[in-house]
This record gives C-alpha cells, structure tokens and sequence, in this order.
C-alpha cells in the first residue's frame, strides 16, 4: 500500500458543487500538505498543517478548507467548486524535523469542474 | 521572497545523450535544495536533496545535481540519458516551513 493516500483519484463534478479530497499517510509524519498543479505553473500551496491543531494557509487558499482529522488524515474541501479549480491536487507529508525532511507524495487527485 | 526558477519548459534529447536541466533559486539564507521527478499519471518522487556538505549531492536513477552559491543555482545532470527518463523535473526549495517550486521541466527522449 502507498504511504500517502488520495481519494479520490479522479473527479468530475459540476459548478456549484461541494467536493472533497481526502488523504491518509501511513508515514506517521507530523507535517501535511496540499498543493495544486496547473500546467506550467507547477505547484502552488493550498494548505499546511504541522499537527492537529495547527493548520496555516498557503498561497492560493481562497475557495479552499482543510480539516487535520487526525495526525494520519487531512482533508481538501471545495465548498462550492468552480471551473478554474479543475487541476491536479496533491497531498504530501514530510516529517516535523524542520529543514531535514523532504516532502512524500500521493499519487494525485485529478479534479475536473465543469 | 523566495522563488525558484527553471527557465527551461521543455527540452528534448536523443537517447544516450547527456542531460542538464536548469535550477536557480532566491533565498536570503542557506537553501534546501531538491530535484524531484514525476512520471505520466504520478506524484512526485524525490530524485536528490542538498542540505549541507558536499556541493556534489548524487540521486537515484543516475542522476546528479551540483549546488553553486555563488551562482544560486542546482543544475541536475545525467550523462547518459535513458528513453525511462522522459517526465516532469521540479526543482524545490525548503525553508523549514514551506517548499517552494519551480514550473518544471518537461523532458522528451527521442530514439
């Protein structure tokens, strides 16, 4: 099994609609992420959260929430999703030793706003 | 603020040839650097990462990255390139708190 969980993969919804994105490690990391891909403009943060009561908006936060369940779970939400945030979303992890941890992957959640 | 650069979108090789891909970074204290590589349909994985020592930090698959300070920059290499190779390139910063990326490189392998 992955050591960092999306669900779901993939994702066709219609404007207006509420949608989330879940994502689970198995890394027991203390740090997770969420950034979003867009052609040719790489990755951009949405969201970070250095532990269950810590969470800390990216750049591009508007239109987005998170929710840090658990150590193990944090969750994407698109209260009310709209075309221009169709791309490709994905969560990471690295571990809470500051400089020294490098981010791990899911494998991605492709999201698609009609 | 900190940013990173790869002012390459995309480049091409033949198989067998060598390969350098472009990184430079803005950042007022001494960087983390990162390289990872992410294939059709994937996530990221990490190919190398600098954090002190050795300028010449050595990846998976082949691959090598040289950190210049005074040049701010972490080029990737590879000497000989294989058809497997042909994906996106990210070069990354790490602050502590944050990583920052740079738009990526596609890279194309011809026979």
């Amino acid at each position: 099994d992955a050591d960092v969980t999306q669900t779901p993969r993939n994702r066709i919804t219609k404007t207006g609609k509420r949608i989330m994105l879940e994502c689970s490690q198995t890394k027991g990391h203390d740090r997770m992420y969420w950034y979003r891909q867009d052609p040719g403009l790489g990755l951009r943060l949405i969201y970070y959260s250095f532990d269950v009561k810590d969470i800390n908006k990216g750049e591009i936060s508007d239109g987005y929430s998170v929710s840090r369940q658990a150590q193990a779970k944090f969750s994407l939400s698109l209260e009310s999703a709209i075309p221009n945030q169709t791309a490709l979303y994905f969560c990471a992890t690295s571990a809470g030793q500051g400089y020294a941890g490098e981010l791990f992957f899911g494998e991605g959640s492709r999201l698609t706003v009609l | 603020a900190q940013s990173v650069t790869q002012p390459d979108i995309h480049i091409t090789v033949s198989e067998g040839a060598s390969l350098e891909l472009r990184c430079n970074y803005s950042y007022g204290a001494t960087p983390y650097l990162f390289w990872y590589v992410q294939s059709p349909g994937q996530g990221l994985q990490l190919l190398l990462k600098y954090f002190s020592g050795d300028t010449l930090v050595q990846g998976i698959k082949g691959f090598e990255a040289e950190f210049k300070r005074s040049q701010s920059s972490f080029n990737l290499r590879k000497p000989s390139v294989h058809w497997s190779d042909a994906a996106e390139y990210f070069c990354a910063v790490g602050t502590g708190n944050q990583f920052y990326f740079g738009t990526g490189t596609s890279l194309t392998v011809i026979p």
